[in-house]
Order: structure tokens, then C-alpha cells, then sequence
């Protein structure tokens, strides 16, 4: 069936060096949207991206949405502790007559100061 | 602004007992609104998601329903609780296929 994966499913990193996380998509998405998890709380949503090939950044963190709109990427640049969470990348999949976001199965960051 | 409710924060249940989560959401209306569950560790599941009153999609087949008995209220419920059930249960309002808005969330312990 449809789904959305993202890989890795678990990194661990020095404080200061780089992250990311991909996102792919069975089916084309009609937009991709990330949320961080803290440890114990709720996801929070982080941004949206729309339009094919689209790059937008927030600080250190850069997202990016591929051309054929069924993957997406977000890029820590040197990671800090406060980074540390889950993060999960959704999606509408398109032409599926699903109207709920499709969550993703989720990257968990560990930050080592 | 909006808010979302969750109650209670946190649950221990015995198995076969029955279970009544309630979300609700105040500040806006004709919220779409959801539940999920997630494991330790893992991503989210989602369970049902409402369109508006009455209206309720089932994603997962198992021993949990959902109603909406009024716009921005969402009650989780079951009447026989399974070890498998434990789990941390969030709800979430959107409008449309936009931004999803979670609530703190409840963490159910089956024992």
C-alpha cells in the first residue's frame, strides 16, 4: 500500500556535525510537511513545502522537496543538544482519495554534546 | 487563538477494562480532527479522523472506536482494553490537508 518512508531510522551525533533525514513517497504528494518530536512530547509542526523543487530554511535547518514532489530532505547543519528529537515528514497523497496527512516512520536524532 | 485538550495526561488500565479519551478543541470550528497512536519508539498510527459531526473514518481495524459528538470534540473510546493497546494516543485538529495541530497527548498503560 501507499506509504511514506524515511531513513535513517536512528542517528547519533557529535555535537556540531550535520544531519539528515530523507523522506520517499510511494505516491506523488501533493505538498510535504515536517513536525518535530521532543523526547516525551507531542509532535510540533516545523514547516510546509508546496511547489516542486522547493527549498526553504529555518536557521540551520534546510528542507527541500524533489522535483517529482515524492521526496523530501531536511538538513541539519552543526547540530546542536537542543536539536535532539524525532522528526517526521507528511504528506497528502495524491490521487488516493486519502485527505489525512500519510506520517512518515520518523528519524530519531540523539545529539552527544 | 486555538487550543487543543487532551484528558487525562496519563492512564493505567487494567485489561479488559474500558477505555473514554477525550480531545477538544477551542478557537476555531469545523475542525477536522484525528487520532493517533505511537508506540515507544516508533511513528505514528493513525486510528480516525472526522470531517465533522458524526463523521468518522476508520483507518485500522481493531477493538477502539471514535465519535464526535459535537464540532470540536473527539472521544476515543473501547470496551475491552488488550495489552496491545498501550500506547501514547494524540489528537490533532486541521483544516483541510494543512498543518496538523497535536495535543499533549495521553499515555495509556494496559497491565
Amino acid at each position: 500500500g501507499q506509504q511514506v518512508m524515511q531513513i535513517p531510522q536512528y542517528q547519533h551525533v557529535q555535537e556540531g556535525e550535520d544531519f539528515t533525514t530523507y523522506c520517499n513517497s510511494s505516491t506523488t504528494l501533493s505538498n510535504i510537511q515536517w513536525y518535530k518530536q521532543r523526547p516525551g512530547g507531542h509532535p510540533v509542526f516545523l514547516i510546509q513545502l508546496v511547489k516542486s523543487g522547493e527549498v526553504k530554511k529555518q536557521k540551520r535547518l534546510t528542507f527541500q522537496f524533489g522535483e517529482a514532489k515524492k521526496n523530501s530532505s531536511l538538513h541539519i547543519t552543526a547540530t546542536q543538544t537542543t536539536d535532539v528529537g524525532t522528526y517526521f515528514c507528511a504528506g497528502v497523497l495524491r490521487d488516493t482519495g486519502r485527505r489525512a496527512l500519510t506520517f512518515g516512520s520518523g528519524t530519531r536524532l540523539q545529539v552527544q554534546p | 487563538s486555538q487550543t487543543i485538550h487532551q484528558w487525562p495526561a496519563t492512564l493505567v488500565q487494567p485489561v479488559g477494562s474500558p477505555l473514554s479519551l477525550e480531545c477538544t478543541v477551542e478557537g476555531t470550528s469545523n475542525p477536522n480532527l484525528y487520532w493517533y497512536r505511537q508506540a515507544a519508539g516508533r511513528g505514528l498510527q493513525l486510528l480516525f479522523y472526522s470531517v465533522g459531526i458524526g463523521q468518522i473514518s476508520s483507518e485500522v481495524p481493531q477493538n477502539l472506536s471514535a465519535s464526535r459528538p459535537q464540532d470540536r470534540q473527539f472521544i476515543l473510546s473501547s470496551k475491552k482494553l488488550l495489552l496491545s493497546d498501550s500506547g501514547f494516543y494524540l489528537c490533532a485538529w486541521s483544516h483541510g490537508g494543512d498543518t496538523q495541530y497535536f495535543g499533549p497527548g495521553t499515555r495509556l498503560t494496559v497491565l
